[in-house]
């Protein structure tokens, strides 16, 4: 499974967009790029995958360039409670063998 | 959306007892679930694959014995602690793969977690 690598903590502040970039380098032709928000003590939800180019659901857009080395999560317009942790997670699609590792994931904390 | 939900949500033991942790998807069949867990200020650490019907793949460094997992149906697995002690202490979180027209969605919803304490 393709490693990632994501900042450890972000700040930023109401309104603003929020934009948190992930590396897998290492990632293979068959693996989707998925990303969660954890609160704490809560069990990771899902926010958006994507395999290529740009995906945009309600709450975030995802964009991914054409060598797919990097994805980037963005979030318009953050308020206090998009304080979390952002994991980017890859992994292979079907075959009924979907492990999902977590990495350190991405702390974000809006302030007033 | 697919709703996964875990029983009990906490519970506190005394050492040397044994706890059962459920995960039980609400409104779709999970064929494949997983088990996390995850201490505090760290990130996710998967435990186990479970499959229904068959044998949990554990991930290396999780003992088996201690800890067992039953999937014996398509919505409900379960995760016993056995002979707990204070290092077990921890929040364990299910998740269910999503599966569409028997394809896999690579897509897993995770339940709220069970924060177990051993005293």
């Amino acid at each position: 499974l393709a490693k990632t690598t994501q900042p450890i903590s972000m700040d930023s502040y109401e309104g603003q967009e929020v934009n948190i970039t992930c590396s897998h380098n290492n990632i293979a032709t068959n693996d989707y790029i998925t990303w969660y928000q954890q609160f704490p003590s809560q069990g990771p939800r899902f926010i958006i995958q994507g395999y290529k180019t740009k995906v945009t659901n309600e709450v975030a857009s995802l964009f991914i360039p054409a060598d797919r080395k990097s994805s980037t999560l963005s979030l318009p317009r953050v308020s206090l409670s998009d304080t979390a942790v952002y994991y980017c997670l890859v992994g292979p699609f079907s075959g009924g063998y979907n492990k999902l590792i977590f990495g350190a994931g991405t702390r974000l904390a809006v302030h007033p | 959306g697919a709703v996964v939900s875990q029983h009990p949500s906490w519970v506190i033991c005394k050492s040397g007892t044994s706890v059962k942790i459920e995960c039980r998807s609400l409104d779709f069949q999970a064929t494949t679930m997983f088990w996390y867990r995850q201490f505090p200020k760290q990130s996710l650490m998967l435990m186990a694959t479970s499959n229904e019907g068959s044998k949990a793949t554990y991930e290396q460094g999780v003992e088996k014995d201690k800890f067992l997992i039953n999937h014996a149906s398509l919505t409900l697995s379960t995760l016993t602690v056995t002979s707990a002690h204070p290092e077990d202490s921890s929040f364990y979180i299910c998740s269910a793969e999503i599966y569409r027209d028997s394809q896999s969605t690579d897509t897993q919803y995770f339940g709220p977690g069970t924060r177990l304490t051993v005293l």
